[in-house]
C-alpha cells in the first residue's frame, strides 16, 4: 500500500536571518514546555525550556516565548547558522505527579547559506 | 562526559527473531525513557521508568514487547518475534527526574526484513 509518513512543517531561512518556529498546542493542563532539536542521524537534543509561570525565557542566540491564552509556543533564532539546520520538537508536559512527555510532530529548519 | 548510550547501533534482522536494544544512561539520572520514531507516527513514548520501576508503559505496542531496567546503569528492550512493522529508529532517553530536560542517546537503527 501506499506509504504515508508525517508531512513536516518546513522553514526555509536564509544565514544570518532570525528563525521562528511554532507549536500550537491542545491541553490547557500543560505547565511545562521543552524545544529539541534534532540532527540527522543522532537524537534530539535539548535546547530550552519555559515553565507555565513564564512567558519568555531566553538562552545563546535562543528565545522561548509562551502564550498560555492562546496556547501557543515559539522558539526564535537568532542569526541563524548553516548548523541550526535541523528538525526542531516542542514538547509539552502536564502538572502533576507523574509529568509525561508528549512530542509535536516537529519543523524542519532548512538554513540557505 | 559520556552521555547516554545505546547498542547496537544498527541492527538489521528477520522477522521473528528476538532483537535486544541496550541502554546505559547518564549515570545519576533518575528517569529513563524508550521512545520510538518512525515516518508514520513520529517520536512516540514507549515506556518510562522512574528509579528502575516502569511508571507507565502504555505506549508498548504488545506483548511482544518488553523491557527491563535491573538497575540504574542498563535498560533493554526486547521484541520477540520481531516483525517488519517494527522497523524504527529506537531512542533511549534519561533525565535527573522525570520531564526535566531528557538526554537522548544516538538510538539504534532496526530493520526486520
Amino acid at each position: 500500500g501506499e506509504n504515508v509518513g508525517l508531512h513536516l512543517p518546513t522553514l526555509s531561512v536564509q544565514e544570518g536571518d532570525n528563525s521562528i518556529i511554532n507549536c500550537a498546542y491542545s491541553n490547557s493542563a500543560s505547565d511545562y514546555f521543552i524545544w529539541y532539536k534534532q540532527e540527522s542521524g543522532k537524537g534530539p537534543q535539548f535546547i530550552i525550556d519555559i515553565r507555565s509561570n513564564m512567558d519568555k525565557r531566553q538562552g545563546q542566540r535562543v528565545t522561548v516565548l509562551l502564550n498560555k491564552t492562546v496556547k501557543h509556543l515559539s522558539l526564535q533564532i537568532a542569526a541563524t547558522q548553516p548548523g541550526d539546520s535541523a528538525v526542531y520538537f516542542c514538547a509539552l508536559a502536564e502538572g502533576g505527579g507523574y509529568q509525561k512527555v508528549t512530542f509535536g510532530i516537529g519543523t524542519k529548519l532548512q538554513v540557505i547559506p | 562526559d559520556a552521555g547516554v548510550i545505546q547498542s547496537p547501533r544498527h541492527e538489521v534482522t528477520e522477522m521473528g527473531q528476538e532483537v535486544t536494544l541496550r541502554c546505559k544512561p547518564i549515570s545519576g539520572h533518575n528517569s529513563l525513557f524508550w521512545y520510538r520514531q518512525t515516518m508514520m507516527r513520529g517520536l512516540e513514548l514507549l515506556i518510562y521508568f522512574n528509579n528502575n520501576v516502569p511508571i507507565d508503559d502504555s505506549g508498548m505496542p504488545e506483548d511482544r514487547f518488553s523491557a527491563k531496567m535491573p538497575n540504574a546503569s542498563f535498560s533493554t528492550l526486547k521484541i520477540q518475534p520481531s516483525e517488519p512493522r517494527d522497523s524504527a529508529v529506537y531512542f533511549c532517553a534519561s533525565s535527573l527526574e522525570g520531564a526535566q530536560p531528557q538526554h537522548f542517546g544516538d538510538g539504534t537503527r532496526l530493520s526486520i526484513l
